[in-house]
């Protein structure tokens, strides 16, 4: 098992719906986990840190997590076609942080 | 959030030079970067870690003697491609760690198209 696992893609979705974006990972020990937008041709951006279980709002962006599962998603309500872009999810694995492992990404694309 | 730099943005080497690129937190201190690599299509690789006043510690299959890594102050790390060749062509992009009352977080920079011809 991949230490942090993402469905590849692509994942189309029309212009307005909520896109859906899951990633597994195999720590338990880990404490900190964080979304990140990367455009093509261009260097990530983050965009959604969660650090305890359930859900954390910021605009049209929603992360989930539960250590339960080991799981953590992203939501991205009222999507736009400017959300078309390789969504990361990135996990520091050993629950410190010298180590940040990044999943192989979620290339996302919003169709008007 | 924090801002990281790097420069320069883009850079067309002959064969067998050297190259090096800066990456710089331009707003607050980082006792850590990290650099990574990444190929047309392909997911961000982890090159190596780079911590303030010590040694960098490369990911396995990183050539260290190849990818010089100098981290001397607390805003500014240092990649230096040496001997660079076409294989070595890619996007070379630094990140920096910063630390809030949120937790530790990871800030990229804009990245370095490197082409070696």
């Amino acid at each position: 098992q991949k230490e942090v696992e993402q469905n590849s893609g692509p994942l189309s979705v029309p212009e307005g719906a909520i896109a859906s974006l899951n990633c597994t990972y195999s720590d338990r020990g880990s404490q900190s986990f964080f979304w990140y937008r990367q455009y093509s041709g261009k260097s990530p951006e983050l965009i959604m840190s969660i650090y305890s279980n359930g859900d954390k709002e910021d605009g049209r962006f929603t992360a989930q997590l539960n250590k339960a599962s080991q799981y953590v998603s992203l939501l991205i309500r009222d999507s736009q076609p400017s959300d078309s872009a390789t969504y990361l999810c990135a996990i520091p694995l050993g629950g410190g942080y010298q180590k940040v492992t990044f999943g192989t990404g979620t290339k996302l694309q919003v169709i008007p | 959030g924090a801002v990281v730099s790097q420069h320069p943005s883009w850079v067309i080497c002959k064969s067998g030079t050297s190259v090096k690129i800066e990456c710089r937190s331009l707003d607050f201190q980082a006792t850590t970067m990290f650099w990574y690599r990444q190929f047309p299509k392909q997911s961000l690789m982890l090159m190596a870690t780079s911590n303030e006043g010590s040694k960098a510690t490369y990911e396995q299959g990183v050539e260290k003697d190849k990818f010089l890594i100098n981290h001397a102050s607390l805003t500014l790390s240092t990649l230096t491609v040496t001997s660079a060749h076409p294989e070595d062509s890619s996007f070379y992009i630094c990140s920096a760690r910063a630390t809030s009352g949120r937790g530790d977080e990871q800030f990229f920079g804009p990245g370095t198209r490197l082409t070696v011809l």
